[in-house]
């Protein structure tokens, strides 16, 4: 139990361009997911929570109108990098959050995506 | 603040034992701990729950002292599947957000 798929696991994109990285939670339902984003042998660095149905919080410094976060559904949140830079490139990650009262707070993550933009 | 994990790396032979900390500056509701390999997601090992909780499965455990606001994961007899590198994802009180530390990576050869 408890997978999350992410899709796609890489990416590479011309400057300029969107990409959009989806996150899926296929055996529990996940009222919050999270979008981390990781430097070569550095840790995970939030990005923005996600709740279903409502705008998406973002940490600071982390540009909104350029990772456009939306959750959809309960299962379902997408991450858009518009107008991708080199700099944008890096390795995204999502989780979701299992509030179940069994395995409450955990949470689990996706495979990742690499963006590379050339 | 990010937590501070040490040691930053460690090799160990096969069999031998670790301890890998995690320290924070903030009061704690709980601890995760998970260890991501090279270009892998992060995998849920255990979660830790304020009142000086340890939990174990097989030969990984780990303890929390809140009053410290620090915690510990102890393999023990490692394993060569045991290599990659572990986070500690600290939750505050009233916040959901975990935040995680610095890591510490762990190999073992045989």
């Amino acid at each position: 139990g408890a997978v999350v798929s992410q899709h796609p696991s890489r990416v590479i994109c011309k400057s300029g361009t969107s990409v959009k990285i989806e996150c899926r939670s296929l055996d529990f339902q996940a009222t919050t997911m999270f979008w981390y984003r990781q430097f070569p042998k550095k840790s995970l660095m939030l990005m923005a929570t996600s709740n279903e149905g409502s705008k998406a919080t973002y940490e600071q410094g982390v540009e909104k109108d350029k990772f456009l976060i939306n959750h959809a559904s309960l299962t379902l949140s997408t991450l858009t990098v518009t107008s991708a830079h080199p700099e944008d490139s890096s390795f995204y990650i999502c989780s979701a959050r299992d509030g179940s009262g069994k395995a409450k707070n955990i949470q689990y993550f996706g495979a990742g995506t690499r963006l590379s933009v050339l | 603040q990010q937590p501070v994990q040490s040691p930053q790396a460690v090799i160990l032979r096969e069999g031998e034992d670790a301890v890998i900390n995690c320290s924070s500056s903030k009061a704690l509701y709980s601890v995760h701990w998970y260890r991501q390999k090279h270009g892998e997601a992060p995998v849920f090992l255990m979660i830790l729950l304020k009142g000086g909780e340890q939990k174990g499965h097989e030969k990984i455990s780990a303890s929390f002292n809140e009053k410290k606001q620090q915690s510990s994961l102890y393999l023990t007899a490692s394993q060569l599947s045991y290599s990659g590198t572990y986070f500690c994802g600290t939750e505050k009180i009233g916040n959901e957000k975990l935040t995680f530390g610095t890591g510490t990576r762990l190999t073992i050869i045989p």
